[in-house]
Parts: C-alpha cells; sequence; structure tokens
C-alpha cells in the first residue's frame, strides 16, 4: 500500500532557528513530490519536486529529494513568527491521479 | 482569475438534512478533488474527478455524492446528514495528475447537529 510518513509529527522552535522537516515514502510509480504549508485555512502550494539532487528554493525555505533513500526534506532557515503552521507533504503515484498525503508536521515558532 | 472557489463558507445542518457544496474553478483544470479534513488529522480523499463526466470514489465515499458536468464545476452532495460528517471539506484543482501542483478553496466548516 502507498504511504507517505512525516517526521516529526510537531516542533516547537525558538524564533531564529533553522528547522528540517521529514518526508519519506513508499509508493508505486513514483512521479513527483510536493510540499504545502497550512495555516487555520486550506493548504498552499510551496514546492514540487521531481528530481533527485536538486534544490528548490524560495526565500528562506528550500527542499530536496532522494529518490534513491525514498524521502525528501524540507528547510526552513532563521524561522519567523508566521513560519508556524501545519507542513504538508504528498506524493503523485500509482496511476497519476491521487495525491497520496502525510499527516502533517505541526511547527510552532515562538517569539 | 479567481482560482478555486467554495461555498458556502459556514454551514450547520441538522441530522438527516442534505446539501450542496459547490466548487467552481477557472483555472481550466481538468482534475478536480473534494477532501475532508478532521481537527488534527490529515487530508482524506472522499471523490475526484479527471474531467467532465468522469468521477471515481477515494477513501471516505460513504455518504457522499458527486457529478461533473463541466470543466469548471465540481458540486459535492451531502445526503442525509450524520455527525460524523462535520468536519472542513476543501475542493482541490489541477492541470492534470502527475507532475502537477493541486490548488486548494477556502474550505467549507459543516456542523452536522
Amino acid at each position: 500500500e502507498d504511504k507517505v510518513v512525516q517526521s516529526p509529527l510537531s516542533l516547537v522552535v525558538h524564533e531564529g532557528d533553522t528547522v528540517t522537516l521529514n518526508c519519506s515514502y513508499e509508493v508505486t510509480n513514483f512521479r513527483s513530490l510536493l510540499w504545502y504549508k497550512q495555516e487555520k485555512k486550506a493548504p498552499t502550494f510551496l514546492f514540487m519536486l521531481t528530481s533527485s539532487g536538486i534544490e528548490k528554493k524560495s526565500g528562506r525555505l528550500s527542499s530536496i529529494l532522494d529518490k534513491k533513500e525514498l524521502f525528501s526534506i524540507l528547510n526552513i532557515t532563521a524561522t519567523q513568527t508566521g513560519d508556524s503552521a501545519v507542513y504538508l507533504c504528498a506524493v503523485w503515484a500509482g496511476n497519476n491521479r491521487k495525491l497520496i498525503w502525510g499527516l502533517g508536521t505541526s511547527l510552532a515558532v515562538n517569539p | 482569475n479567481a482560482g478555486v472557489t467554495q461555498t458556502p463558507k459556514f454551514r450547520i445542518l441538522k441530522i438527516g438534512q442534505s446539501m450542496t457544496l459547490q466548487c467552481t474553478q477557472d483555472m481550466n483544470h481538468n482534475y478536480m478533488y473534494w477532501y475532508r479534513q478532521d481537527p488534527g488529522m490529515g487530508l482524506k480523499l472522499i471523490y475526484y474527478s479527471v474531467g467532465a463526466g468522469i468521477t471515481d470514489k477515494g477513501e471516505v465515499p460513504n455518504g457522499y455524492n458527486v457529478s461533473r458536468s463541466t470543466t469548471e464545476d465540481f458540486p459535492l452532495r451531502l445526503e442525509l446528514a450524520a455527525p460524523s460528517q462535520t468536519s472542513v471539506y476543501f475542493c482541490a484543482s489541477s492541470y492534470r495528475g502527475g507532475g502537477q501542483a493541486q490548488y486548494f478553496g477556502p474550505g467549507t466548516r459543516l456542523t452536522v447537529l
């Protein structure tokens, strides 16, 4: 059965810290991996990763995929209170008609 | 572009009532999805559609129905509402599957009492 596992489930840091969120997957016919940020509303798209070793970057957020070891990481540097959210990882797999979602990592950034 | 829009934003239903949650996208996306999200839980796929006239069940379809008569619209029908259907419902769309991002509507918060 296809699955996506995120760790840790929750994390509390102080402003300015750097955090690394993990997403591992076991799926058939992997196509791409997506990261989303969810504050108290709908998920918003952050990154899509298709190739191993190519970093995607947007401001203080960056992400990379390892297709050999079947995982991705999302890094946030110099965290701010506005980074507090649930970060979701999802994978297109199988017949590529549905995303397989992880449960998310809840990040709290304290001032 | 408005993106993905959903109505209503909030709704309270009594047990046994029915309602339709509306979803419209203006991005000419082929694929559309309905998810529910319970507090502290992940996204559960209810139904999805890969084009007009084509729908398929997700993980939790019981108690729901969908139709897709146009590319833009993908309404979700709740028949005989039950307290277990209290949740936040998100509609999402993507151009295709595979190497595409899904974009979400703002959600509908439904309470069944």
